[in-house]
């Protein structure tokens, strides 16, 4: 499979713990982004990455949220202290990215999220 | 600021029925690019189609087709023939730039096909 991956699929924790999701891009997609997607809403934006660069974070909901991506492939996004209200698909796409032609961003299968 | 509105929360057609998801969008920016995107129930986006802000063609694949307008900020999507495969969450997205930035997604519109 050459798609977006993303693990776990589901994941269910109690209110105040911490949790780490891991996005794996498609092979040579040097930008990666991370939204958010609640019930009956569309995805948020969060944050996202030129290769280990984090272009823009201030979008993250709050200093709860932090990823990082430390080799420019791979990617974690971290919730500390979880709440209730953190329960969301976070999903992760990539593309090519870099300035230029308009690259496609595609779309992993999300990691579902609740707060018990 | 970016904003994209769509103001119908669901949608119901029968079989064969042609159906048009409406779509609004806000941009200061002079080039952007909007997008169509559709949600199925397995929940996993899958890209529809794409249009640039300079190219207000209108076009038609296979089923889909799409309206550009800029005068009124619109980019409707339309299915042609519906058919139940379609059922799923449709959502308008605009990204403003070379595109290449993230996408600001509206609240999405569901689509039920009825057989």
């Amino acid at each position: 499979d050459t798609g977006v991956s993303q693990d776990p699929r589901h994941k269910i924790t109690k209110r105040g713990q911490n949790v780490t999701f891991r996005c794996d891009p498609i092979s040579e997609h040097n930008r990666l982004y991370w939204y958010r997607q609640t019930l009956g809403q569309g995805p948020e934006f969060l944050t996202y990455f030129q290769n280990e660069a984090q272009l823009e974070k201030s979008r993250l909901l709050s200093d709860r949220f932090s990823a990082e991506r430390p080799k420019g492939s791979f990617s974690t996004l971290e919730i500390q202290r979880t709440e209730q209200g953190d329960s969301a698909m976070y999903l992760c796409a990539s593309s090519l990215g870099g300035e230029g032609p308009y690259n496609e961003q595609f779309f992993g299968p999300g990691t579902r999220l609740t707060v018990l | 600021a970016q904003k994209v509105t769509q103001a119908q929360t669901e949608i119901s057609v029968v079989e064969k029925e042609d159906v048009t998801l409406d779509c609004v969008y806000e941009t200061r920016d002079t080039t952007y690019y909007l997008f169509w995107y559709k949600q199925p129930p397995s929940g996993e986006l899958v890209f529809l189609i794409r249009r640039n802000s300079f190219d207000e063609q209108n076009e038609i694949s296979g089923r889909y087709s799409w309206n550009f307008q800029k005068s009124t900020s619109s980019f409707n999507f339309t299915i042609t023939a519906s058919q139940v495969v379609d059922s799923a969450v449709y959502f308008c997205a605009l990204s403003e730039g070379s595109g290449n930035t993230p996408l600001v997604f509206g609240k999405g519109t569901r689509l039920s096909v009825i057989a």
